[in-house]
């Protein structure tokens, strides 16, 4: 079974300070590797895509790395802030031979950053 | 704002009736997508949809019924409401079929009591 799994489950940080969040991913084979954040209530904003091709992406201070052939993503959030509070999301995408495509998503890390 | 409308924001009916969510996508955008997120579960992806023809089903119910119109915009019809069924859905769009952002839109919280 395709699955997307993140850790850990729920951060808090201080302002100000670094962390990293962590996907592991079963789904193969996969077309691209997209990391959302989602605040509460509200619908995901894509951060970064990567393709399998790609090892590396910044968004600001957002920073995700691929590793495919261990199957690992990580999304590095440098000198955080009170609006980083949310959830990050993992998603893997599958595009199908008939041209649709499968986004698989993670549950998530829920990550609050305290003053 | 990601230019992605969902309307209504909230619906409260009871087990048994028939809702119908709605979702008007990026302008430009062909593709739309229909996820549905329990409390503190994942999306788990419903439907794909692509210049009105159906493109990818995921773990839709049968009761769960979409379609994409010509003008673009797509609803999604849910029956026999069941308290299960309770749940955030979203709706995205994208330009494409997969290599593009998604743009999501800020969802219909549905409740069914």
């Amino acid at each position: 079974k395709n699955q997307v799994e993140q850790s850990p489950q729920s951060l808090i940080i201080l302002e100000g300070k670094n962390c990293t969040l962590q996907c592991n991913y079963t789904v193969s084979p996969f077309s691209n590797l997209r990391w959302y954040k989602q605040d509460t209530g509200r619908g995901p904003v894509s951060l970064t895509i990567m393709t399998f091709s790609e090892n590396t992406k910044s968004n600001g201070r957002y920073t995700a790395t691929l590793d495919a052939d261990t199957k690992q993503s990580s999304l590095h959030i440098t000198a955080s802030q009170l609006s980083d509070s949310a959830s990050y999301i993992c998603v893997v995408t599958l595009i199908l031979t008939g041209g649709g495509n499968k986004l698989t998503f993670g549950t998530g890390t829920q990550l609050k950053v305290e003053l | 704002d990601s230019g992605v409308t969902q309307t209504p924001k909230h619906l409260i009916t009871a087990t048994g009736q028939r809702v119908t969510l709605r979702c008007s996508p990026r302008s430009g955008d062909l593709s739309v997508y229909w996820y549905q997120q329990s409390l503190d579960q994942g999306l788990q992806f419903l439907i794909h949809y692509y210049n009105g023809e159906e493109r990818a089903k995921g773990n839709i119910l049968e009761r769960f019924s979409a379609q994409q119109f010509p003008d673009l915009h797509s609803e999604l019809n849910l029956s026999s409401l069941e308290l299960g069924d309770s749940a955030l859905y979203f709706c995205a769009s994208s330009v494409d079929q997969g290599a593009s952002p998604l743009h999501f839109g800020n969802g219909t919280r549905l409740t069914v009591t």
